[in-house]
């Protein structure tokens, strides 16, 4: 089956580490995304690749970096500059970048650093 | 983007049609109209878009008035599984690169047995 594939469900770090979320897709999208989500708030958008080797920063990509080195990989690093980095990680894909294509998401990677 | 506006939250009766209203005023003419939902610790899941005309598939239908400042996304017969966040999005052509798509806090629907 055609999907988006993050891993893992949950990660623990400690504080001061850098941590690699995985996102794969095989929908064979151009386009990919990644979000953040908070409890009880909605999702805040960090970083998103229209092609590959190309991405641009959302609304809040400070403490964050991503890659685009294949169609089909889009990982988020979460680096000890982000002051905030607990949360609930989701990653998106679409056809293309433009309003008439849907999102698909995975099923989010939840982080917990202490 | 524009910006959506939905109720925080709303109850709907099992077997009865839950009516989720959302405004959209600063919509644009290529912005599209989009509903996700997420169950809790989930992805979103796509529901429905539309530009202009009204639209249905096997999960909803999508009503979006004539001027577009406002939609309603419909499920016909509420059942328990459909408890969940729901998300009105616009989404249009990114302006080279500037294609910065975000969530807002959705409407909480409760399907009531």
């Amino acid at each position: 089956d055609g999907g988006i594939t993050q891993s893992p469900k949950y990660l623990f770090r400690k504080e001061g580490q850098n941590v690699t979320l995985s996102c794969e897709q095989n929908l064979n999208h151009d386009a990919m995304y990644w979000y953040r989500q908070d409890p009880g708030q909605g999702l805040r958008l960090i970083y998103y690749s229209q092609i590959v080797n190309d991405f641009q920063k959302g609304d809040i990509a400070e403490g964050y970096s991503v890659s685009r080195e294949k169609k089909e990989s889009f990982p988020l690093t979460v680096t000890s500059a982000q002051k905030n980095p607990t949360a609930f990680y989701l990653c998106a894909s679409s056809m293309e970048a433009v309003g008439n294509s849907p999102l698909h998401f995975g099923n989010g990677t939840r982080l917990t650093v202490t | 983007d524009a910006k959506t506006t939905q109720p925080p939250s709303m109850d709907c009766a099992e077997g009865r049609a839950a009516n989720l209203p959302c405004n959209h005023s600063t919509i644009s003419g290529n912005e599209y109209v989009y509903w996700y939902r997420q169950i809790h610790s989930q992805g979103p899941q796509y529901i429905i878009h539309g530009l202009k005309n009204n639209e249905t598939n096997e999960m909803a239908s999508l009503i979006i008035t004539e001027d577009r400042k406002s939609s309603t996304l419909i499920l016909p017969h509420a059942t328990l599984r459909d408890t969940a966040v729901y998300y009105c999005i616009v989404r249009g052509r990114p302006n080279f690169g500037n294609e910065k798509l975000t969530f807002g806090t959705g409407t909480r629907l409760t399907i009531i047995p």
